[in-house]
């Protein structure tokens, strides 16, 4: 099967320009998370939904970062506009809608996003 | 509040030698424990968890995990170790009934030939 899809792999763009992180989540599961990962930070939860719906985005850092689900295969973390500091390892992660939550989330590769 | 904490950053150890790579948490309630390694250029793979039920979990590549309530950890081991083991590992933890995973900040494994 199929693993969690995420485009592009690598993304380089200037200060101030739009940047849209594409995910495919693995088929079936409910649950979806995107997390970024720097060096000063760690891995952090931005935000994640269940059934396609928003449960938590107090991780998402400011106004200019927004994620949408519109179906249950498809997810999008946009950045509008990028800043330098918004560089970093963007991941989505995937899990069924386990029995109290005891699913482990499967990651895909990540998009490796550097803001100029 | 929820938190993991994994006191090395790194840890080196010699092939054929055995390895632990530690982690304490704290959660309110019973925690779910998990954990989870890196390769480089790669995202997080998952090993093993804990739910319940046995303290000592097994689960991918040979990798093992003991629970320790009093002691609040979750130390991950492995009897012989393997230079393709080297990556970065994270422990992460959630309180049962469904809430977010905390994560560790990771502790990168290195196993000399």
């Amino acid at each position: 099967d199929a693993g969690v899809i995420q485009s592009p792999r690598h993304e380089v763009t200037e200060m101030g320009q739009e940047v849209t992180l594409r995910c495919k989540p693995i088929s079936g599961h409910n649950s979806l998370f995107w997390y970024r990962q720097t060096m000063m930070r760690g891995l952090e939860l931005l935000i994640y939904f269940n059934n396609n719906v928003p449960i938590d985005d107090s991780g998402m850092p400011e106004d200019r970062f927004s994620a949408k689900m519109p179906n249950a295969s498809f997810s999008t973390l946009k950045i509008q506009p990028s800043e330098p500091r918004d560089s970093a390892v963007y991941f989505c992660a995937s899990s069924p809608l386990g029995q109290a939550g005891n699913q482990p989330q499967h990651f895909g590769d990540g998009t490796r996003l550097s803001i100029l | 509040a929820q938190s993991v904490a994994q006191p090395e950053d790194q840890v080196n150890v010699a092939e054929g030698n055995p390895l632990t790579v530690k982690c304490t948490y704290s959660v309110s309630g019973n925690p779910y424990l998990f954990w989870y390694v890196q390769y480089p250029n790669r995202g997080l793979q998952f090993l093993l968890k804990y739910i319940t039920g046995d303290n000592l979990v097994k689960g991918s590549y040979g990798f093992e995990a003991e629970f320790n309530k009093s002691q609040t950890s979750f130390h991950l081991k492995k009897p012989s170790a393997l230079v393709s083991d080297s990556a970065l590992y994270f422990c992460a933890v959630r309180r049962g009934g469904y809430s977010t995973l905390t994560f560790g900040k990771g502790t990168m494994l290195l196993v000399s030939p």
